[in-house]
Order: structure tokens, then C-alpha cells, then sequence
């Protein structure tokens, strides 16, 4: 069976500090992969997808970035965070072609000090 | 632009009592609509998923409807218990450059009291 693992569960940074969320899905090639935030009693809101290695496209420009070095594996970064970045954020997959449900990982919560 | 609108945005309940949750969507091309059971601090865990042509899905005690025409959804759930305390979101997805890109509403969190 398909499994999306995300981490850490929950992080404090400072202002200006980087960051480094990571997302690997097991049990499934090939996904499409995204990146979403959600803030305080706000819907979720999509960063980032991915349909392979290396291509990465970005919905809202913004402080953060992406990147897939490998086929399963999906990293948001940051390399100065603002106080605005705190937020919820989750990693999702879906199959190829993307015509199936997305399943999401447990999540980050992200604070900025 | 495509918008995805939920009401109530919070609704308590007892124990034991039924309740509908509302969802209509403003999205171009429509593939289709999901309901979501969001936990606090958790990665949302899907409960349903309609296409085009399905009117009516069930999943246990929940029961979603789609009415593709006036483009409204809803979730009904039966029977309350405490655990369905949780955020539900609906989500409409539409095809977009091969990739299944997903417009979420803001969610109805609901709280149910013994």
C-alpha cells in the first residue's frame, strides 16, 4: 500500500532562519506531488506541484521554494523565513495523470518567531 | 475565477443529531468533488469522491450529493458521535496541464457536544 510521510510534525524557527520540509511517498512511482499551506481558519491553498523529477511548478509567488531530487521525494524550502510563513503546511500525492484522489501526509506546523 | 464556498463555517451539534454541510463551487473544467475529514493538526483523510454523472455517495454515516447543474454539493452526516468533531472540506478538482489540480473551500468546522 501507498504511504506519504512528512516531517517534522511541528517546528519553531526564527525570522530569517531556513527551512527544510520533507515528503517522501512509498508503495507508488511516478506521483504528482504538491505543496499546500494552510493559515489560521483559512482553506488550503496550493504552493507548489511536481510531475516528476526535477520539474517543478509554482502557483503563488512567495518566499518559499520547491524541489524533487528523487522520484518520491518533495522539499520545501526557504532560505530567509518571513513571520507571514508561519502556517500548516502539508505534502500530498496523487497518481499519475492526476485523475485519482490526492492523499495527504500529517502535516507541519510552522511557526516564525 | 475558480472559488469553492462553504457554509456554515462552523455549526455545533449534539450528539446524536444529523446535520448538512454545503458546498458550492464556481469551477471550470469540473472533474470532480471530494469531501474531506480534516482532524485538528492532521492531514485531511478523504470520505468521499463524485464525478459529473454521480448524484449521491455514501460512506458509513456520511452521504454526499452532487448537483452538477446548479454546481452544489452537500455532506450530510447521521447519527452524530464525537469523533466526527472535525473540520470538513470540500474540494473541487479540475484538469490543468495533466496534473489534477485541486480548489479547496475554506472548510465548516463542526463540533459535536454529548
Amino acid at each position: 500500500s501507498q504511504t506519504i510521510h512528512q516531517w517534522p510534525a511541528t517546528l519553531v524557527q526564527p525570522v530569517g532562519s531556513p527551512l527544510s520540509l520533507e515528503c517522501t511517498v512509498e508503495g507508488t512511482s511516478n506521483p504528482n506531488l504538491y505543496w499546500y499551506r494552510q493559515a489560521a481558519g483559512r482553506g488550503l491553498q496550493l504552493l507548489f506541484y511536481s510531475v516528476g523529477i526535477g520539474q517543478i511548478s509554482s502557483e503563488v509567488p512567495q518566499n518559499l521554494s520547491a524541489s524533487r531530487p528523487q522520484d518520491r521525494q518533495f522539499i520545501l524550502s526557504s532560505k530567509k523565513l518571513l513571520l507571514s510563513d508561519s502556517g500548516f503546511y502539508l505534502c500530498a500525492w496523487s497518481s499519475f495523470g492526476g485523475r485519482t484522489e490526492a492523499f495527504f501526509g500529517q502535516g507541519t506546523r510552522l511557526t516564525v518567531v | 475565477k475558480n472559488q469553492v464556498e462553504q457554509s456554515p463555517q462552523s455549526l455545533i451539534i449534539l450528539e446524536g443529531k444529523n446535520c448538512t454541510l454545503q458546498c458550492n463551487y464556481t469551477v471550470s473544467p469540473f472533474s470532480n468533488l471530494r469531501w474531506y475529514k480534516q482532524d485538528t493538526g492532521r492531514g485531511p483523510v478523504s470520505l468521499t469522491i463524485m464525478t459529473f454523472s454521480e448524484n449521491t455517495k455514501s460512506n458509513g454515516r456520511y452521504t454526499a450529493t452532487l448537483d452538477a447543474d446548479t454546481k452544489q454539493s452537500s455532506l450530510h452526516i447521521t447519527a452524530s458521535q464525537l469523533s466526527d468533531s472535525a473540520s470538513y472540506i470540500c474540494v473541487v478538482s479540475t484538469l490543468s496541464g495533466g496534473y489534477n489540480k485541486l480548489i479547496f473551500g475554506a472548510g465548516t468546522r463542526l463540533a459535536v457536544h454529548p
